[in-house]
């Protein structure tokens, strides 16, 4: 069983609606993060969570210790959002564990 | 903006032969890390670096693979002698501080084992 799953593993979605993505993950965590994986490789950081919610533009990442769950969601989404959004928590050493990503394509 | 370079771009070796990848973190950085990602799966980490010396290290990073900071600038990666299955594209990465949390990735090298 994976440590970090994440859903869904690929969406579709028109201009302008809502996305969500989930991450569950089964390891005792110091931190989790949202990284953004263009389409040519690259990978941007997006949010690093421990508690709470953080808003940036148009994307919102939440995590919920308890439950051991994060969301990260998209507004008014736009073809350029079109990407793979991947999860990775760190452990409380120095190690991130990655999910295997969410392909999301966002067409006009 | 300040951003973390890598070279080369792609490489493609020979098996056996040693190759070296190389990483400039952000320069106010003290935290770097080696990260891979055999095509079409998930990224994996390799190693983290922290004054001067390993700070942990996963079960990939056997004795084939080591890690220098030969000169204060540059974070490099070194594979010894590759495999068919080192080919990947390896990502470095820097951080600030333990808890400032954001990461920033170099663009990869993409290395190709033949």
């Amino acid at each position: 069983k994976n440590e970090v799953e994440q859903s869904p593993q690929n969406l579709t979605a028109q201009e302008g609606e809502f996305i969500t993505i989930n991450c569950s993950y089964s390891v005792g965590i110091s931190a989790l993060h949202w990284l953004q994986q263009h389409p040519g490789g690259g990978i941007v950081s997006l949010f690093m969570l421990s508690s709470g919610k953080k808003k940036h533009g148009r994307l919102i990442a939440t995590i919920n210790i308890q439950e051991k769950h994060s969301s990260l969601h998209i507004t008014a989404s736009h073809p350029r959002d079109s990407a793979v959004y991947i999860c990775a928590v760190r452990l409380n050493t120095d190690k991130l564990i990655f999910g295997t990503g969410t392909r999301l394509q966002v067409f006009p | 903006e300040p951003e973390v370079t890598q070279t080369p771009s792609h490489q493609v070796t020979q098996m056996g032969q040693e190759v070296i990848l190389r990483c400039v973190p952000i320069s106010n950085h003290l935290y770097f890390y080696w990260y891979r990602q055999i095509l079409g799966q998930k990224v994996e980490f390799l190693v983290s670096f922290y004054n001067n010396e390993i700070s942990e290290k996963s079960e990939i990073f056997d004795d084939q693979f080591s890690v220098e900071r030969p000169d204060g600038s540059n974070f490099t990666l070194k594979i010894r002698s590759t495999k068919l299955e080192d080919s990947a594209m390896y990502f470095c990465a820097s951080m600030e501080g333990a808890n400032t949390g954001e990461l920033f990735f170099g663009e990869g090298s993409r290395l190709t084992v033949l």
